[in-house]
């Protein structure tokens, strides 16, 4: 069964950094592209970038390029998403998604991480 | 490429037929297209791919239909899980991919 499961959620103030994971199971988690994707509080479903964690090519939308860092390490099918200087708009649900290998579209999702920035 | 999802929210009875629509700005192959459905409190979940391709497990009352700029995703008939937000999604060039809006379907 393929499984993404996420990191729990946080409660940041804003200038810290964080990292949050998603961690793949049930199939090569090597050959499939991870996606992120935002989720502000009562918003629709915004895609932030990829990573193909076999050789860690990475693509990010033009919205946050720049903002956040994508990785993935292979060897323990987890996927990452950081910041390094939180601030208050960030404050949203993050979930990871699993591309297919067909048709572009996301078939697998995580439960999604909470993130929230407060001073 | 733009996605518009119309109406922005759909109130309909259990039973009745839901039709939901989804604009693209220019022209998408369909191959590119799905369909995702996201219930309160829950992740988003695959309903339908390549524009009519229902995902595993996802019941035959579930359609999807369209080519070109305008995409539909009909519930034949609705049941009470059925209330949820629907959102269509496709992967293109510049961004990869994108979402629409959602629709949100209610019961009335």
């Amino acid at each position: 069964e393929v499984q993404l499961v996420q990191s729990g959620a946080e409660v940041k103030k804003p200038g810290e950094s964080l990292k949050i994971s998603c961690e793949g199971s049930g199939y090569s988690f090597s050959n499939y592209w991870i996606a992120w994707v935002r989720q502000m509080p009562g918003k629709g479903l915004e895609w932030m970038g990829i990573i193909y964690p076999g050789d860690s090519d990475t693509r990010y939308s033009p919205s946050f390029q720049g903002q956040v860092t994508i990785s993935a390490d292979k060897s323990v099918s987890t996927a990452y998403l950081q910041w390094s200087s939180l601030k208050a708009s960030d404050t949203a649900m993050f979930y990871c998604a699993r591309r297919s290998r067909e048709g572009g579209y996301f078939d697998y999702w995580g439960q999604g991480t909470l993130v929230t920035v407060s001073s | 490429i733009v996605l518009t999802q119309s109406p922005g929210t759909l109130s309909l009875s259990p039973g009745e037929r839901a039709t939901l629509s989804c604009r693209a700005s220019q022209s998408v192959s369909s191959s590119y297209l799905a369909w995702h459905q996201q219930k309160p409190g829950q992740a988003p979940r695959l309903l339908i791919y390549g524009a009519s391709t229902r995902a595993t497990g996802i019941p035959d009352r579930f359609s999807g239909s369209g080519s070109g700029t305008d995409f539909m995703l009909t519930i034949s008939r609705l049941e009470p899980e059925d209330f949820a937000v629907y959102y269509c999604q496709h992967y293109g060039s510049s961004p990869l991919y994108t979402f629409g809006q959602g629709t949100k379907l209610e019961i009335k």
